[in-house]
């Protein structure tokens, strides 16, 4: 098992073009998170799915932006017409549905898409 | 709605020192509490949780952390500090198994020989 795995590891685009990232989670977790980073504060939360289906999204999660688990297993967030203030690490984490072993929610990370919009 | 704070930014202390960084939450429900690490370029590692039980967790690398619910914390100690303990730590509280987790603003720890 080589953990959560998220590509690209680092993205420069110019404002206004399209960009996606995807994330390969632990192939028996069920559930992906995806949440942003900006310097400074600590990881916000932006959506989640359980399989293929998108369960819960954040207000922070704007029109511009997609996210699609299509077959339950990777997933991508695509985030349209970017804007400066995008620039974030973007991180994936997964878990079990059944929370793990102790059932206690604990997310593996990936080691994050830093995206700077220019 | 669940909530973290953690005061301050920035934490130093000597090699050796003890380590204590502060965190209170706010939930409605009992909540399960998590303390993660982050190293320069990777991922969030887990280093400790509570769910229910001993008030007191115990992690990797040394550290520590105890659950008081009368005062809505969860500080994270460690007794002796290690260079290697540098790193950007956040504390993060679920309300439940399956509530999505709510981290704070995240403390640098930076540790002086």
């Amino acid at each position: 098992d080589t953990g959560v795995s998220q590509n690209p590891r680092h993205k420069i685009t110019k404002r206004g073009q399209n960009v996606t990232f995807r994330c390969d989670p632990i192939s028996e977790h069920n559930r992906l998170y995806w949440y942003r980073q900006t310097l400074g504060q600590g990881p916000e939360f932006l959506t989640y799915f359980q399989n293929e289906a998108q369960l819960e999204k954040s207000r922070l999660l704007s029109d511009r932006f997609s996210a699609e688990r299509p077959k339950g297993s990777f997933s991508t967030l695509e985030i349209q017409r970017t804007e400066q203030g995008d620039s974030a690490m973007y991180l994936c984490a997964s878990r079990p549905s059944n929370g793990g072993a102790s059932g206690a929610n604990v997310l593996t990370f990936g080691a994050g898409s830093r995206l700077t919009v220019l | 709605a669940q909530s973290v704070t953690q005061l301050g930014s920035h934490v130093s202390v000597s090699e050796g020192a003890l380590v204590l960084l502060r965190c209170n939450y706010s939930s409605s429900v009992p909540p399960y509490l998590f303390w993660y690490v982050q190293y320069p370029n990777q991922g969030l590692q887990l280093l400790l949780k509570y769910t229910t039980g001993a008030t007191l967790v115990k992690g990797i690398n040394g550290f520590e952390a105890e659950f008081k619910k009368s005062e809505t914390s969860f500080h994270l100690t460690k007794p002796s500090a290690h260079m290697s303990d540098a790193a950007e730590y956040f504390c993060a509280v679920s309300e439940g198994a399956n509530s999505k987790l709510t981290f704070g603003k995240g403390i640098t720890l930076s540790v002086r020989p």
